[in-house]
């Protein structure tokens, strides 16, 4: 399957910081998919995305899908403490599967 | 707001025993999906499922693995002898149309013992 390379792995971060982290992928996407996991969970939809170059927003986040079709960044804006969690980055083909990132740990220092 | 249920939440199996995961999708929906995620890893890709077929599976989903939809709402996963690295998170998953955003259950934990 494709792969995804999602970065940073992990992240520390002041409340009330901006928090970035992006996805990269060798090969196109027609649809990219963020998603948080809380411990024990299953992944929840933040934000879809479906056309080349689209900025979308959900509150305070705010991801875009890249023009070359091969990445995709999500922004959190001013982060509290419930941002703690896993976030995954996830894209789509026509086959329909979701092909994963290895997921950005992100801890809030209150 | 429609989700996606799985049960149980936990499930505790002896090596070479059948499981069968069981997922009730989002009632409208037409294209249902199951992933695992070993412990601390990445999210899976196991198999697709449209118009009561398969319509793809990837190199994890092997003969040991099967799925069904017996009725109208159910939709499942059965591991015929399970082995120890079968251990994971399995997670249920729907979409309206198979382009559009999944929805995820809150997952089978699966511990082979």
């Amino acid at each position: 399957g494709q792969q995804l390379n999602q970065s940073p792995q992990s992240m520390f971060i002041q409340e009330g910081e901006d928090v970035s982290m992006n996805c990269t992928s060798s090969s196109i996407f027609n649809t990219w998919l963020w998603y948080k996991q809380d411990p024990g969970e299953g992944p929840v939809l933040l934000i879809a995305l479906y056309k080349a170059g689209e900025l979308t927003s959900n509150g305070r986040l705010t991801a875009q899908f890249g023009i070359t079709r091969k990445d995709s960044f999500l922004n959190i804006s001013a982060s509290i403490p419930s941002d703690v969690g896993i976030y995954f980055c996830a894209g789509q083909l026509i086959d329909y599967k979701l092909s994963f990132g290895a997921g950005t740990t992100v801890t809030v220092r209150a | 707001e429609p989700e996606v249920t799985q049960t149980p939440s936990h499930q505790v199996t002896q090596m070479g025993q059948e499981v069968i995961l069981r997922c009730v999708p989002i009632s409208n929906h037409l294209y249902f999906y199951w992933y695992r995620q070993i412990l601390g890893q990445k999210v899976e890709f196991l198999v697709s499922f449209y118009n009561n077929e398969i319509s793809e599976k990837s190199e994890i989903f092997d003969d040991q693995f099967s799925v069904e939809r017996p009725d109208g709402s159910n939709f499942t996963l059965k591991i015929r002898s399970t082995k120890l690295e079968d251990s994971a998170m399995y997670f249920c998953a729907s979409s309206s149309q198979g382009n559009t955003e999944a929805f995820f259950g809150q997952g089978t934990r699966l511990t082979v013992v």
